[in-house]
């Protein structure tokens, strides 16, 4: 059974404050992801990676970086958290790309001040 | 950027309707589609990973079709059930980028 993870559930952060939001998924896939949810604009992917150490920028990548040292796991990072950076954070992994289904994590409500 | 439109944005239908909504996608560089179900305060869940022309999936009492020469999937829900209430996301894979999501089809089921 297919488990992501990710650190939190809910994080209330200062502005200009740097966020680390950490994803693990158990099941050896290559394929990992970051995405923002916002009411009326769906699911946004920041950033992807294919395999460690690769990462590729998705649709709005400004104001992140990402990190991913081992193939389990794959951080965001908020360099400095601004207000506009106040949404749902889901976190997804797959095994082939784009032809087996992506597994999301529970998502982290992160609310910037 | 893919552009993916579902229709409608939103649907409230009466327990025991079956209903239907629609995914359009660019028809050229197809390679999969996707459909997920996303209910309020959980993750969204893969329902089908679709690929071939005419290809038509069923789990239960939802179903979806594919046409991947005019660009269009719809997804299918008979009686529905106030379990089914959720957002319904359709995401084209195109091969040179990851999947894009369309906005969701939000579905609310009255018992």
């Amino acid at each position: 059974d297919v488990k992501v993870t990710q650190s939190s559930r809910y994080l209330v952060k200062r502005t200009g404050e740097k966020v680390f939001l950490e994803c693990v998924q158990d099941m050896d896939h290559e394929n990992m992801f970051w995405y923002r949810q916002d009411p009326g604009l769906g699911l946004r992917l920041i950033y992807f990676s294919y395999d460690v150490k690769m990462k590729e920028k998705g649709d709005i990548p400004e104001g992140y970086s990402v990190s991913r040292e081992k193939k389990e796991r794959f951080s965001l990072i908020l360099e400095s958290a601004s207000t506009n950076q106040t949404s749902m954070y889901l976190c997804a992994s797959s095994f082939r790309r784009g032809y087996n289904e992506q597994f999301f994590g529970p998502g982290t409500r992160l609310t910037v001040l | 950027i893919l552009n993916v439109e579902q229709s409608p944005q939103s649907l409230h239908v009466q327990e025991g309707d079956s209903t239907n909504f629609t995914c359009s996608f660019p028809s050229s560089n197809f390679y999969a589609l996707h459909w997920y179900r996303w209910e309020t305060a959980k993750s969204p869940e893969a329902l089908f990973v679709m690929t071939l022309n005419g290809d038509e999936k069923k789990k239960g009492r939802i179903s979806a079709t594919l046409n991947t020469k005019e660009g269009y999937s719809y997804l299918y829900i008979k009686g529905s059930q106030p379990e089914d209430s959720a957002t319904y996301l359709c995401a084209p894979y195109s091969g040179n980028t990851p999947l894009v999501f369309g906005k969701g089809t939000r579905l609310s089921v009255i018992a």
